[in-house]
């Protein structure tokens, strides 16, 4: 069975902290990695496709970055805004099946 | 990219009952996807849709509890049938722009069931 995690589970910042979470995933048969974010009563937006060990991607205030060697995926936000309030969620993409395994996602919740 | 309307967005229903989530997508596509997230758990992978064919179930969920339509290119629905509170979650549909680019997702489908 393929896990996909994610931590912290749920946090608080302040308005202008920065902050960061972490997406572990298998080491082996990957494809590539997702990154959504997923407003309550909206639907779950793509921020970042990654694919390659070492991607850094940056979409203003966010960025990420991927480890594929080791199996992990750090998405940072740099001033959190009370917008970025979200829950944020990895996909697992396998090589040859291109099947999707979803982590169970950070909530963020940014305290003006 | 693909926009999707999804409905209900929410609902409370009565256990035993059934409930039917639609899903139209403005352009033509060959495969959707359908969703559940749990309290807790992560987004789970219920069934691929097909227009013209059967939909394709993942391991731990069958068409008796779960039927799926595909009548066209641009549609699909999920029924949840003989519901229990265990059904509680949200149901998701989603299309496939490319595994470059990502899911594009529905506004969900939150169900409550009491």
């Amino acid at each position: 069975i393929l896990n996909v995690e994610q931590s912290p589970q749920s946090l608080h910042v302040q308005e202008g902290d920065s902050t960061n979470f972490t997406c572990s995933f298998p080491s082996s048969n990957f494809y590539a990695l997702h990154w959504y974010r997923w407003e309550t009563a909206k639907s779950p937006e793509a921020l970042f496709v990654m694919t390659l060990n070492g991607d850094e991607k940056k979409k203003g205030r966010i960025s990420a970055t991927l480890n594929t060697k080791e199996g992990y995926s750090y998405l940072y936000i740099k001033g959190s805004q009370p917008e970025d309030s979200a829950t944020y969620l990895c996909a697992f993409i396998i090589s040859g099946t291109y099947k999707y395994i979803f982590g169970t996602g950070t909530r963020l919740k940014v305290l003006a | 990219s693909a926009v999707i309307s999804q409905k209900p967005s929410r609902d409370i229903c009565q256990r035993g009952t059934s409930l039917t989530i639609q899903c139209q997508v403005d352009s033509q596509v060959t495969m959707m996807f359908w969703y559940r997230q749990q309290p807790g758990q992560s987004l789970t992978l219920i069934a691929t849709a097909n227009q013209g064919s059967e939909a394709t179930y993942e391991s731990g969920f069958v068409i008796d509890k779960f039927p799926i339509s595909r009548p066209n290119l641009t549609f699909s629905t999920l029924t949840v049938s003989n519901m229990s509170p265990e059904d509680s979650s949200i149901y998701l549909c989603s299309v496939r722009t490319g595994l470059d680019y990502g899911y594009t997702f529905g506004s969900g489908t939150r169900l409550t069931v009491v």
